[in-house]
């Protein structure tokens, strides 16, 4: 079956350190992206992809990067991971097109210290 | 820029009964509203959605309504079940950027 996977599940890195998120999906969607989830704040987009080659910047970018080399995955990239991007972030994907289902990987929990 | 409000942040209801959530959102240009259902511990999943050409869909217990003119949708759940105990999520979507606007979730608690 198709699905969408995230690794690690969980991560604990200090201040400073560089952090790679892997994202990898095997339904052959053109979109993708990255999401962080914090208490009271809901889903907000750090950067998303509608292909190969294509990044965009979502409303909470800064400190993050993504790369889009291939169909299946968007590394996202913790340059010098902060204190304040201790979160749980989900990678998703969709369909061709601006909406539609989005398939939710299960979550990656980042704690910095 | 697009901003969605979600109401209330919590709800509790007793088993049986319905629940109701409402989300307002402030573009006109919106197009795409999606309810996703986050259970503790998991990833959203979608539940149902409306486009805005339509006023109201349903799918079992769950029906969605869109008011265009007062700019907000709300989620029903009738019949409430303890697996309807999770997180929900409304979100709008708009042509101009291509991105899903988040409401910020309701925890509904379903008590027996």
């Amino acid at each position: 079956d198709a699905e969408i996977t995230q690794s690690p599940r969980h991560k604990i890195t200090e201040t400073g350190r560089q952090v790679t998120l892997a994202c990898h999906q095997t339904w052959n969607h053109n979109n993708m992206f990255w999401y962080r989830q914090d208490l009271g704040h809901g889903l907000r987009l750090i950067h998303y992809s509608y292909g190969v080659q294509d990044t965009n910047k979502g409303e909470v970018s800064d400190g993050y990067s993504v790369s889009r080399s291939n169909t299946e995955d968007l590394p996202l990239t913790l340059e010098s991971a902060a204190s304040s991007q201790t979160s749980v972030y989900f990678c998703a994907s969709s369909k061709t097109g601006y909406t539609g289902e989005l398939f939710f990987g299960e979550g990656s929990r980042l704690t910095v210290l | 820029g697009e901003n969605v409000e979600q109401h209330p942040s919590t709800l509790s209801v007793q088993e049986g009964d319905s629940a109701v959530i409402k989300c307002t959102y402030s573009d006109s240009a919106s197009n795409y509203f999606p309810w996703y259902k986050q259970e503790l511990g998991k990833r959203p999943q979608l539940i149902i959605d409306i486009r805005s050409n339509v006023g109201e869909k349903k799918d079992q217990r769950i029906a969605v309504t869109l008011n265009k003119t007062a700019k907000h949708f709300s989620l029903h759940i009738t019949e409430t079940q303890p697996e309807d105990s999770a997180v929900y999520f409304c979100a709008a979507h708009m042509d101009s950027n291509y991105q899903l606007i988040w409401g910020a979730g309701t925890k509904l608690i379903i008590k027996p």
